[in-house]
């Protein structure tokens, strides 16, 4: 049973849509994040979400916003794709802020 | 001067030797220091964590932190071809996960 899954596994589209990026954690953690591996593989973090405190890395552009139904569910939307925002997004979830965090298998987002 | 920094190898080591892999850090108020292992085209696993100072080890590996010198070091035992990928250092500030910074990771190549 996956602990922190996401969907879907792979995302090609086209510039200037609109997509979303799904992700839910049977974990019980009460804290889930996205964040963006990039083609040279540097893991950042885009966004961090809490007992619905949203905190937002500041540079990440405001085409980006995640939203979360519950705490088990932290979904990604992003607005006008662009060229660079190709890379793998993955989610992950921690039980409180200072905690390890585990992660999904990632969705790898190709903008053509 | 970046953040967290890994050398980014390869680093090339023959089945059964000690791998030794190190990160820097430059924010002294770290709090919280964590390995993960990624293999190519996966996710982010967990390997160690280390709060204080000093070794810590579990199983074939131990992690090795010195606050005063702000470096962090995973040590991999009896190296096997499997645990050939990416190792990256994570590091959380006091100010919580929100904040981690990640290195861009350390490729290892275990030699059969």
């Amino acid at each position: 049973d996956t602990a922190v899954s996401q969907t879907p596994k792979y995302l090609v589209t086209q510039m200037g849509n609109d997509k979303s990026i799904k992700c839910e954690q049977n974990l019980g953690h009460d804290t889930m994040y996205w964040y963006k591996q990039d083609s040279k593989k540097f893991l950042k973090i885009m966004f961090s979400y809490n007992n619905k405190e949203l905190i937002i890395n500041e540079t990440v552009p405001n085409r980006f916003s995640p939203k979360s139904p519950d705490k088990a569910h932290l979904n990604l939307h992003i607005n006008s794709l662009e060229l660079g925002d190709s890379a793998v997004y993955f989610c992950a979830s921690s039980q409180g802020r200072y905690s390890e965090a585990f992660f999904g298998q990632g969705t790898r987002l190709t903008v053509v | 001067q970046k953040e967290v920094e890994q050398n980014s190898g390869p680093l090339s080591v023959p089945e059964g030797a000690i791998a030794s892999l190190n990160c820097t850090y430059s924010d002294r108020g770290s709090q919280s220091f964590f390995w993960y292992r990624q293999y190519s085209g996966k996710s982010p696993e967990l390997i160690m964590f280390i709060y204080s100072n000093g070794d810590k080890e579990d199983g074939r590996f131990t992690a090795q932190l010195n606050k005063a010198s702000q470096y962090v070091s995973l040590l991999i035992r009896d190296s096997q071809p499997s645990d050939s990928a990416t190792y990256l250092c994570a590091v959380l500030p006091s100010g919580g996960y929100q904040k981690v910074t990640f290195g861009t990771g350390t490729k290892l190549q275990v030699i059969p």
